[in-house]
């Protein structure tokens, strides 16, 4: 069975720095990745998303993930996080192996600081 | 254009008793997922519906079910509830891909607690 890690539970920056939130997956055959967002008080919102072609998927608000394959890892990045980014985020992967149902990571809260 | 609408928003129940919860997609979507969240397990999915059958289902117990109607409008039926069905029950619709591949629009969800 698939399953998704999120490392990070709790992650708190102060503005303009750098942000690297972790997401490994257990499954390694074919896999759709996804990073959804969960801004205070609103729904939970897809950020990108990667099928196939190039590794480095971006997304909205300057948000990117890099998939390598080797490692298992769909790592979200961002190069200057802003007040507005505090959310909670969550890795979710689809895979054969789990008949394309999609399974979620437990999710990171991000705080950030003005 | 409108978004994701689930009713009830808030809902509590005794234990035993049967819940349904409802959700509109948003217009054109033909793709219906629920999803159960709580903080012990996190979000699973519970099944996905597409042109009113069954497309793809969670390891959940018989006791969750669901439908979809032609207007590909969805219900969600929790029977004999129990205490751990506490949850926020999450709706997606999406235009009809699939799961896998689909960018889903998530309702604000259904608080359920189970008394």
């Amino acid at each position: 069975a698939q399953s998704v890690s999120q490392h990070n539970h709790h992650v708190i920056l102060s503005e303009a720095a750098s942000l690297e939130l972790g997401c490994n997956y257990s499954y390694g055959g074919t896999v759709n990745l996804f990073w959804y967002v969960q801004y205070p008080g609103q729904h939970l919102q897809l950020l990108l998303k990667y099928f196939s072609g190039d590794p480095l998927v971006k997304g909205i608000k300057g948000f990117e993930a890099e998939f390598i394959k080797s490692k298992f890892s769909f790592n979200l990045r961002k190069p200057s996080v802003q007040w507005s980014d505090t959310a909670e985020y969550f890795c979710a992967v689809s895979s054969s192996g789990g008949s394309y149902i999609p399974t979620f990571g437990r999710g990171t809260s991000l705080i950030v600081h003005p | 254009k409108a978004g994701v609408t689930q009713t009830p928003r808030y809902l509590i129940k005794t234990r035993g008793q049967q819940v349904t919860l409802s959700c509109s997609p948003i217009s054109g979507h033909r793709s219906v997922s629920w999803y159960q969240q709580t903080p012990g397990q996190g979000l699973q999915f519970l099944f996905e519906y597409f042109s009113e059958t069954q497309r793809n289902k969670g390891n959940f117990p018989g006791r969750f079910s669901g439908r979809q109607f032609s207007n590909s409008r969805s219900e969600m039926n929790v029977s004999t509830l129990e205490l751990g069905d506490s949850a926020l029950y999450l709706c997606a619709s999406s235009l009809g891909g699939g799961v896998s591949t689909d960018t889903q629009y998530f309702g604000p969800g259904t608080r359920l607690t189970v008394l």
